[in-house]
């Protein structure tokens, strides 16, 4: 099994910059999750997706993030444009469904200048 | 507004001796607990739950107890190993909507 695989593992970009990150989840998990962790604390959930439905964006910044998991299976989350506090790891995470717990990714680290 | 902590930001432990993590919550609505280990450059990995229906759930070296009259759950590792040294994030969630991470606590293990 291939588990959750996340792309790039690195990006370096200049602030206002458009930067995407991709994510491919385990085959047949319907859940899918975009974290953003910064440095020294635990994973915030930044949205949540059911199949190729947003169930849960509440706490997606939305005037510069953006996700789509069009056909239920990948995902993608945009930044445009990026600022400085963006810096964090982004991390992606699947799951067969509720009370499972969540497989992640090995994130991509973002870092702004 | 944390609604899940963890207190120790770090913790060190000789080999074979008992390692023990501990984890706070505010919330009484949450009712599954996990823990999961990060190594550096990796994404958490799932190591233990427990469902707040017990009061502790037991897999190889790793015991996870839940009070949850004093809303705290802790991990115990038993007997600790240099591999286990990592840090280790509590998880909280009602129903699995969204999980809530603590801010982690860095183990190490000293051979």
């Amino acid at each position: 099994e291939a588990g959750v695989v996340q792309s790039p593992r690195y990006k370096i970009i200049e602030k206002k910059q458009p930067v995407a990150f991709w994510c491919n989840p385990i085959s047949g998990h319907n859940t899918l999750y975009w974290y953003r962790q910064n440095l020294g604390q635990g994973p915030e959930l930044l949205i949540r997706y059911e199949n190729e439905e947003a169930v849960d964006d509440s706490q997606l910044p939305k005037d510069r993030f953006s996700a789509e998991r069009l056909k239920g299976v990948d995902s993608t989350l945009k930044i445009q444009p990026a600022e400085l506090g963006d810096s964090a790891v982004y991390l992606c995470a699947s799951s067969p469904g509720v009370n499972y717990g969540y497989t992640f990714g090995s994130g991509t680290r973002l870092t702004v200048v | 507004d944390q609604q899940v902590k963890q207190n120790s930001p770090s913790l060190s432990v000789q080999e074979g001796r008992i390692s023990i993590l501990n984890c706070d919550y505010t919330n009484s609505m949450f009712d599954y607990f996990l823990w999961y280990k990060k190594y550096p450059a990796e994404g958490p990995t799932f190591l233990i739950s427990i469902s707040s229906i017990k009061d502790k759930n037991e897999d190889g070296r790793f015991t996870v107890f839940l009070n949850k009259s004093a809303k705290h759950l802790s991990l115990h590792i038993v007997p600790s190993q240099p591999g286990d040294s990592a840090v280790y994030f509590c998880a909280a969630t009602n129903t699995g909507n969204q999980f809530y991470f603590g801010t982690g606590t860095s183990l190490t293990v000293i051979p």
